[in-house]
């Protein structure tokens, strides 16, 4: 079945900065790929997606890429504010129902 | 999109007793997931229930610990049997949209259990 690697399991920036959080999958068969924001005490809240058909989507500030090459895509969060700590999930999937990373938790400080 | 709510948001639970979860989506959907995030951790699927058929469960988990209810296209039920401290945990319930040509997936709130 699919593998999901996400990395860092942790990323602390300060506000304004950017933060990027990759992940890796093992299936070259998955075309679709989107992310989750949640929050504490909240369920997964989908904030974007990428399908396989593109190689990057962007909404406001955030931006995914994608590289199916390589099998892996990156989340991108600029100009950061301390509203955007969670912990955010990437999954990838297709055909089948998506298989999630481990999640990264961001801690944004004012 | 969808609009998901769960009942209860949150219990507390003594050990050998069961607890049932419901999730109500504001549109009719094929497809309904349950899944379990314990502290810290990612989310694991227990079970796809589509309306009409059979719950499919995952590896390691079993229809006598979980069983699960989908009399319609908008409402289902997770219970969680026999609960031991080890089931204390948040249990998610997704469903799946259909939006043209493409799937995407959502999520209720959220049932935080804890078991003593």
């Amino acid at each position: 079945g699919e593998n999901v690697e996400q990395h860092p399991s942790t990323l602390s920036v300060q506000e304004g900065d950017s933060a990027v959080i990759k992940c890796t999958y093992s299936d070259s068969a998955s075309n679709y790929f989107p992310w989750y924001k949640q929050e504490l005490g909240k369920g997964p809240q989908l904030i974007i997606d990428i399908r396989s058909n593109v190689g990057e989507k962007k909404d406001q500030r955030i931006a995914v890429t994608l590289n199916k090459t390589a099998k892996h895509f990156s989340l991108h969060i600029t100009e950061t504010q301390p509203e955007d700590s969670a912990v955010y999930f990437c999954a990838a999937g297709g055909s089948y129902i998506p298989t999630f990373g481990r999640g990264t938790s961001l801690i944004v400080h004012p | 999109s969808a609009v998901i709510s769960q009942k209860p948001s949150r219990d507390i639970c003594q050990r050998g007793t069961s607890l049932t979860i419901q999730c109500q989506v504001d549109s009719q959907v094929t497809m309904m997931f349950w899944y379990r995030q314990q502290p810290g951790q990612s989310l694991t699927l227990i079970a796809t229930a589509n309306q009409g058929s059979e719950a499919t469960y995952e590896s390691g988990f079993v229809i006598d610990k979980f069983p699960i209810s989908r009399p319609n296209l908008t409402f289902s039920t997770l219970t969680v049997s026999n609960m031991s401290p080890e089931d204390s945990s948040i249990y998610l319930c997704s469903v799946e949209v259909h939006g043209g040509a493409v799937e995407t997936q959502y999520f209720g709130p959220g049932t935080r259990l804890l078991v003593l």
